[in-house]
């Protein structure tokens, strides 16, 4: 692995339906995010992380959860899906929260919630 | 509320220069990106702005005024691989990132 993976890349779901997606990386960083990415909008946050066994709230976190159990992994869980949570899905990481560390993202889950 | 405007699509042709603008009303400011993101893809990093002035990086510049809330990415050269949405993203006062919507720069031959 070199950098951030996702999967799936991409998926169609019925409503009402669990969805876990995941997201890993292998630079050791600190911080994990999860966004989302609509047309005519900017990339919205849904939830981060710090560091691992931490997590918080962004923009837009009803509707998903998330977990931060080791440093590589935070995947992101919709529950019970909706067709407004039809979006692509970005994973990104820092080496440390906010601040002026860039983030990298992975490439990208395109979800259809039908 | 915390606000970053681009403009939403620009056209230019291949070889020649293009400066992408962006203003921001955010609740402080502790620096300002630049990404390029093709389509189908996830962004990639360009610039990191945070004090006043022009900072070049080969055939891509970005600039930044604070007192103005205003930073331009400014694109010499232009490919047909420079096709592609750029994005502008502030740092505000708690350090979170506020994204733009993103230009959608299309180059012509």
């Amino acid at each position: 692995i070199a950098g951030i993976t996702q999967a799936p890349t991409s998926q169609i779901l019925a409503a009402g339906r669990r969805m876990t997606l995941r997201c890993t990386q292998d630079m050791r960083h600190n911080a994990m995010y999860w966004y989302r990415q609509d047309l005519g909008l900017g990339l919205r946050l849904i939830h981060y992380s710090n560091t691992a066994g931490t997590t918080g709230k962004g923009e837009v976190p009803d509707g998903y959860s998330v977990s931060r159990a080791n440093t590589d992994d935070f995947p992101l869980t919709l529950a019970s899906a909706v067709p407004s949570q039809t979006s692509v899905y970005f994973c990104a990481s820092s080496l440390v929260k906010g601040g002026t560390d860039t983030q990298y993202f992975g490439p990208g889950t395109r979800l259809t919630v039908l | 509320g915390q606000n970053i405007d681009q403009p939403t699509e620009m056209t230019a042709t291949e070889g020649a220069i293009v400066q992408i603008n962006c203003t921001y009303q955010t609740s402080g400011f502790n620096g300002l990106f630049w990404y390029q993101q093709h389509a189908g893809e996830a962004p990639t990093f360009l610039s990191y702005n945070v004090l006043d002035g022009l900072e070049e990086k080969g055939r891509f510049s970005s600039f930044l005024s604070r007192s103005k809330g205003y930073s331009y990415l400014l694109l010499k050269e232009l490919q047909m691989k420079d096709s592609a949405s750029y994005l502008c993203a502030v740092i505000d006062s708690n350090y979170q990132l506020i994204w733009g919507a993103g230009t959608k720069l299309i180059i012509k031959p």
